[in-house]
């Protein structure tokens, strides 16, 4: 089955950019979508098909894809930016399911 | 606003079947291309997606887990299921229900993909496993 490899941790400090990769085999050919997860609450999506970001989503928030990597971008990070966020696509190849990368905590220093 | 919210036992014993429903509100189960998902995540880890099923009652399931779930739909009640049998302590986590949605795009060589996502989630319902 497809496999979303994810860096466990990334700190940035407020104000700053923070970068979170999702590596897959050939991801660039498939459709990305980012979730992010604060302490006892559900996900929210925060990025879909990519780069697209629903409603009531800051503009601070973007993403991109090629390659073997996905990459979630938070520019100017905020300290109520600090989460755990999950990468996802759809996985056809073989038995149709979703797949979820092991998620990235992000810590605003 | 379409709302979703998971209810059932927050206890089951070890080799039981675990059995959860999730009420949608603020709009019909049945209008719209949406599926309908359950996902889980055991303390401290990731998301694991369980399956899925739409209002026409086709399902898609993780294959780590297909033999044992039964995911259902009752458009009566606005409600779908999860049914997940011969529980282990390994089957403890916080299990979400999710609205499904997505569409198709075309790469480059125009061969045709499936994208889905959910957009909208529950708020989540702990299911512990234990005698």
């Amino acid at each position: 089955s497809y496999v979303l490899t994810q860096p466990p941790s990334v700190s940035v400090a407020p104000g700053k950019t923070a970068r979170i990769t999702c590596g897959g085999n050939n991801i660039g050919s498939k459709s990305v979508h980012w979730y992010q997860q604060k302490p006892g609450q559900a996900p929210v999506l925060v990025i879909y098909y990519d780069s697209d970001r629903p409603s009531g989503i800051p503009e601070r928030f973007s993403g991109s894809n090629s390659g073997n990597t996905a990459t979630l971008t938070i520019s100017r990070v905020e300290a109520g930016d600090e989460a755990d966020y999950y990468c996802q696509v759809w996985d056809s190849s073989s038995d149709h399911f979703v797949v979820f990368g092991g998620g990235t905590k992000l810590t605003v220093l | 606003q379409v709302q979703l919210q998971e209810s059932g036992p927050g206890l089951v014993k070890p080799s039981q079947t675990l059995s959860l429903t999730c009420t949608v509100s603020g709009g019909s189960i049945s209008s719209g291309s949406y599926y309908w998902s359950w996902i889980r995540q055991p303390a401290g880890k990731g998301l694991e997606w369980i399956g899925r099923i739409y209002t026409s009652g086709s399902t898609n399931y993780n294959p780590s887990l297909k033999s044992r779930v039964t995911i259902s739909v009752d458009t009566s009640k606005n409600q779908f299921s999860l049914k997940l049998s011969s529980v282990t302590a390994a089957d403890t986590a916080v299990y979400y229900c999710a609205r499904e949605r997505g569409g198709d795009y075309y790469d480059s060589t125009g061969r045709g993909y499936y994208y889905y996502y959910m957009d909208v989630w529950g708020k989540g319902t702990t299911v512990t496993v234990s005698s």
